[in-house]
């Protein structure tokens, strides 16, 4: 039973560029949180989504913007990118539907340099 | 906005004693609170989580205490060991809608030496 999984693992950009960053949720998951982790930080929530919709949103710009897909896969987008955005990014997918809470799984992540 | 304060920073236990963590929240609107695990370059994994109808809840060496009157609880490692070298951290669910999202502590990084 495949986890979460998230690809690229690694990815570097120049300021200004723009980045897409894909997730598949764990089997039988259909929620999908994405986060950031700066470097020796807690995971920082961005957004998470559910039924293909933006379903709650953290303290983040405009320029991060998501997609939910018929499959439950995710994609992350961000466009012009900062030197501040060098960060590792995780996706968590969870179930929504079920008897009891239903805790978030995460995938390894994609490290992010921008140069 | 959920906040989790979360200490100490670093910890430094000798291999077989006891480490300790501790987090403190502000918000009551909770389901449960999970502690998740990460080792250098992986993610976060789920390692034990408490509801907050229980005081303590216990999975081989790890538990987890839980003080809700004071809106605290800690994870203890017994027996800890070289392989538990890793950063901790607690998180608070914060629900809106249907499933939460989940407001992290700062971490702690915990070193076992032999």
């Amino acid at each position: 039973d495949a986890g979460v999984t998230q690809s690229p693992t690694h990815l570097i950009k120049t300021r200004g560029q723009q980045v897409t960053l894909r997730c598949s949720p764990k089997s039988g998951h259909d929620t999908v949180s994405w986060y950031q982790q700066a470097l020796g930080q807690g995971p920082q929530f961005i957004f998470q989504y559910y039924e293909e919709e933006e379903r709650q949103r953290g303290n983040f710009p405009d320029r991060f913007s998501g997609h939910q897909f018929p499959n439950y896969s995710s994609e992350l987008n961000v466009n012009a990118l900062l030197l501040g955005d060098s960060a590792l990014y995780l996706c968590a997918s969870s179930r929504e539907t079920g008897p009891d809470n239903q805790p978030q799984h995460f995938g390894d992540g994609t490290r992010l340099s921008i140069l | 906005q959920q906040q989790v304060k979360q200490s100490p920073q670093s910890l430094i236990v000798q291999k077989g004693g006891i480490s300790i963590i501790n987090c403190a929240y502000e918000n009551t609107a909770f389901d449960y609170f999970p502690w998740y695990q990460q080792f250098p370059g992986k993610g976060p994994a789920l390692l034990i989580a408490i509801r907050p109808d229980v005081s303590e809840k216990k999975e081989g060496r790890f538990t987890i205490s839980f003080n809700k009157s004071a809106k605290q609880f800690s994870l203890h490692i017994m027996d800890s060991q070289p392989g538990d070298s890793a950063t901790y951290f607690c998180a608070a669910p914060s629900r809106i809608f249907g499933n939460e999202k989940l407001t992290f502590g700062t971490g702690t990084r915990l070193t076992i030496i032999p």
